[in-house]
């Protein structure tokens, strides 16, 4: 079963424009990550935010968890052409020992 | 800069026949997972290694599936008789013993049953 789910679960804009994503999660949790999927490629980790964290950030992203409405954003500043992807969140299910349960993803397209 | 080989990149095979999947994790990464993703979809786990034990394999369809670490390094996933709905995204992650969960993926296997 799903932890997260991403919305909206596609995403076009402009080279340049911002762009937000958003995941929801169900159960309480202790960490959340955003990770990145090229088409065809592997998962890649973009960053990590705790839960006694509200935001974070790494370069041109920057990530909010409010964990009262169990909901956090992933803001992608001035985006480019290469940031075309699959982005999903991951939660730690409850109980688990060492695992993450990932959301079904938004696809960004950026378009030059 | 360390990352986590699979190999093959693509398989293709008729149904009812045999496939292995191979990883070798990032060197010194005690826990190793196994994820199988249909497109469009995120990954679902199947299978959680530490070190050589199983942690859990309660996704792993075991009657037809199976994953070993005999070494505690790297891995197998075999699937035997492979059927026309195991076609998906294989792919293996490590992450290392730290606390913080972050998982190192592997580029995948991307498996088609005809």
């Amino acid at each position: 079963s799903q932890q997260g789910e991403e919305d909206p679960q596609a995403l076009s804009i402009q080279e340049g424009e911002n762009a937000t994503m958003n995941c929801s999660y169900k159960t309480s949790i202790n960490n959340l990550q955003w990770y990145r999927q090229n088409s065809g490629r592997g998962l890649v980790h973009l960053i990590l935010i705790r839960s006694n964290e509200r935001e974070k950030h790494s370069g041109r992203l920057r990530v909010t968890l409010d964990t009262s409405k169990k909901s956090s954003s992933l803001l992608i500043t001035a985006s480019r052409a290469a940031d075309t992807a699959s982005y999903f969140c991951a939660t730690p299910p409850s109980g688990s020992a060492r695992q993450l349960t990932f959301g079904s993803g938004t696809q960004l397209t950026v378009l030059p | 800069e360390a990352e986590v080989a699979q190999s093959p990149r693509y398989k293709i095979t008729e149904k009812s026949q045999a496939v292995a999947f191979w990883c070798d994790p990032i060197s010194g990464h005690a826990t190793l997972y196994w994820y199988r993703q249909i497109l469009g979809q995120g990954p679902e786990l199947l299978v959680q290694f530490q070190d050589e034990s199983v942690v859990d394999d309660s996704q792993l369809p075991k009657d037809r599936f199976s994953a070993e670490r005999l070494k505690g390094v790297d891995s197998t996933l075999k699937i035997q008789p492979a059927e026309l709905g195991d076609s998906a995204m294989y792919l293996c992650a490590s992450s290392p013993r730290e606390d913080l969960y972050e998982q190192y993926f592997g580029p995948g296997t991307r498996l088609t049953v005809t």
